[in-house]
């Protein structure tokens, strides 16, 4: 499977606190990107790095790539409730066109 | 940020039954979409690739013969669940990538169909 893993799978915090989620992945890409999925709906897009860039930020949302180590992270600052949900990591690989998902975290903040 | 709209957004069907979804780019001509199967609690496992004016690109371990895909156009993209089972009760999503974003551009994501086969 070309799957990428993610961890943890589930991570509960109090409100104001920071969020670190990990995304792990196994082939050569193009681009990384986040993902938000609140439960039973749909996917929303946060943030693409690309491979050429070690550090992006948009908002309370910091995300690094390290491509040596296959591997980026999520960091969401000062936490709040509504960031309740689901997160992935998804890849898009450079050896053909295709898109894969990290396993995600299921991050649930506490009022 | 572009529109992709997917259709029905929720199905109950019979088991033995054919059951259709169409993903539909609303303001962008995608000549490539995808197609993803999300189980409850889990991620989304990529199904295949739908190239315009091709066939189907399908990932290991998924049947072709059951999930009929179509790319009759560059807006439309239709998945066919053939011969459903109750296993195949599931949460389909489809994604286009937006040419104007370049090859590796952002992809937008449909709402989702959920399926629930009886």
């Amino acid at each position: 499977s070309q799957q990428g893993e993610e961890d943890p799978q589930a991570l509960s915090i109090q409100e104001g606190e920071n969020a670190t989620m990990n995304c792990s992945y196994k082939t050569s890409i193009n681009n990384l990107q986040w993902y938000r999925q609140n439960s039973g709906r749909g996917l929303v897009h946060l943030i693409l790095i690309r491979s050429n860039e070690r550090e992006k930020h948009s908002g309370r949302l910091r995300v690094t790539l390290d491509t040596s180590k296959k591997s980026s992270s999520l960091l969401i600052t000062a936490s709040r409730a509504a960031d309740t949900a689901s997160y992935f990591c998804a890849t898009d690989t450079s050896t053909g066109n295709q898109f894969y998902f990290g396993t995600g975290t299921s991050l649930t903040v506490i009022p | 940020g572009a529109v992709v709209s997917q259709h029905p957004s929720w199905v109950i069907c019979k088991s033995g039954t054919s059951v259709k979804i169409e993903c539909r780019s609303l303001d962008f001509q995608a000549t490539t979409m995808f197609w993803y199967r999300q189980f409850p609690k889990q991620s989304l496992m990529l199904m295949a690739t739908s190239n315009e004016g091709s066939k189907a690109t399908y990932e290991q371990g998924v049947e072709k013969d059951k999930f009929l895909i179509n790319h009759a156009s560059l807006t439309l993209s239709t998945l066919t669940v053939t011969s459903a089972h109750p296993e195949d009760s599931s949460f389909y999503i489809c994604s286009a990538r937006d040419p104007r974003g370049g090859q590796y551009g952002e992809q937008f994501f449909g709402p989702g169909t959920r399926l629930t086969v009886l």
